[in-house]
């Protein structure tokens, strides 16, 4: 069953602007990872928050971890049109690295 | 390099016929996995390993096998129980401790 519900669905920016993504979940974690995926391809891993940390950065990525809401977002700053992809949330519940849920995903589109 | 090699990139299915989906890794990763992706949808769970010779169903396992035989390699039977097969079909490897590495898809369309 799908855990996460992404927010939103898609997102249309110009380069430069930020853009911020949601995540919410319904049981507990171990942690939370965000992933990216380019048009048929496969996903590739950018960041893991821990469930006992509330924000995390690397590089440009931004990413917030609410337990008592069971939410997250991720923020990317300074858009490029080379960040135009999906990207997904994705929670674990037992192992920190192992059986992974999926969210529905995000399409950003980001425009020269 | 290391990484993760899915083939074939396209395959198409007749009916009532089982394909099977390959998935190499050279990653030394004790776990793999197999999701299923439909249009504009999440990964969905169908099998995974954590351990040569063992693996467990994940939420979608009907009409599918697999094996485990060795480390490197974990294919996919979609057999012809699978009614509504047509989907990107993503494989992936995860150490003990580190983030799941993702191949490049096959995408399998019924003819």
């Amino acid at each position: 069953s799908q855990q996460g519900e992404e927010d939103p669905q898609a997102l249309s920016i110009q380069e430069g602007e930020n853009a911020t993504m949601n995540c919410s979940y319904k049981t507990s974690i171990n942690n939370l990872q965000w992933y990216r995926q380019n048009s048929g391809r496969g996903l590739v891993h950018l960041i893991l928050i821990r469930s006992n940390e509330r924000e995390k950065h690397s590089g440009r990525l931004r990413v917030t971890l609410d337990t008592s809401k069971k939410s997250s977002s991720l923020l990317i700053t300074a858009s490029r049109a080379a960040d135009t992809a999906s990207y997904f949330c994705a929670t674990a519940g037992g192992t920190s690295y192992g059986k992974l849920t999926f969210g529905q995903g995000t399409i950003l589109t980001v425009h020269p | 390099d290391g990484g993760i090699t899915q083939s074939p990139k396209y395959l198409f299915r007749k009916e009532g016929q089982n394909v099977t989906l390959s998935c190499e890794q050279n990653l030394n990763h004790d776990a793999m996995y197999w999701y299923r992706q439909d249009p504009g949808q999440g990964l969905r769970l169908i099998y995974y390993s954590q351990i040569v010779n063992d693996f467990q169903k994940g939420d979608i396992a009907e009409g599918y096998s697999v094996s485990r035989e060795k480390k490197e390699s974990f294919p996919l039977t979609v057999t012809s129980a699978q009614k509504n097969p047509t989907a990107f079909y993503l494989c992936a490897s995860c150490p003990t401790v580190g983030p799941q590495h993702f191949g490049d898809g096959t995408r399998l369309s019924i003819l």
